[in-house]
């Protein structure tokens, strides 16, 4: 039962345009999204999150955007730098268990020059 | 700088072998999470613990074990390694378990365990 699914295994754009990054969840407790991002043969990194009371939240060029009645959220980064090349999960937090987090199965990010 | 430190980033075990790999976090964080990353499944929960002494199942605890003797320390068991447990394993910690609480992990750099 994947509670968090992001469809896309893969992406690619080109530097300076914006990347969209999906995903899509089936419970409606989770009160809290993250994205993180993974570089290879790294642990991943805490990118940006996203109260489920609010619909946008922004820091600089990452921006993540929540649709609860869709049950979607993507992230979006403008402009799309190359270093940015990497794995990107999208995860949830449902509020009455605690810290624990659930992940997708990651969308894995390719920027070119 | 805070740390999660995993004790090896590349191991190689034989089937059968029991095979522990160690987590350490400077934080004093309360939780603690073991991870394994494989390609098109993502992040899967093994195991977590909320404070010393104590252990929760996640998704996929079959074949794994866990010891929390003390804070700062998780350590993940693989009772008898098998082929299929080949993968990279992602340790993480993060504080409190507070209502709206904006928080998230802080992970490892990952063990990659092959098994042969």
């Amino acid at each position: 039962d994947q509670q968090v699914k992001q469809n896309s295994p893969s992406l690619s754009v080109q530097e300076g345009r914006i990347s969209i990054l999906n995903c899509d969840y089936t419970n409606s407790m989770f009160d809290y999204f993250l994205w993180y991002k993974k570089y290879p043969a790294e642990g991943p990194t805490f990118l940006i999150s996203i109260s489920s009371i609010k619909d946008k939240n922004e820091d600089g060029r990452f921006t993540v955007f929540l649709n609860k009645s869709a049950k979607h959220l993507s992230l979006h980064i403008v402009p799309s730098q190359p270093g940015d090349s990497a794995v990107y999960f999208c995860a949830a937090r449902r509020y009455n268990q605690g810290g624990k987090l659930i992940f997708g199965q990651g969308t894995e990010l390719s920027v070119k020059p | 700088d805070v740390k999660v430190t995993q004790s090896s980033r590349y191991l190689v075990k034989r089937t059968g072998e029991k095979v522990f790999l160690e987590c350490v976090q400077d934080m004093d964080h309360e939780n603690m999470f073991w991870y394994r990353q494989d390609p098109g499944l993502g992040l899967r929960l093994i195991y977590f613990s909320y404070d010393v002494k104590m252990k929760e199942k996640g998704d996929i605890p079959e074949g794994y074990s866990v010891s929390r003797e003390k804070k700062e320390r998780f350590s993940l068991i693989l009772e008898s390694a098998s082929t299929n447990q080949t993968s990279m394993y992602l340790c993480a910690s993060s504080a409190g378990t507070g209502l709206g609480a904006n928080y998230g992990y802080t992970f490892g750099s990952g063990t990659r365990l092959t098994v042969v």
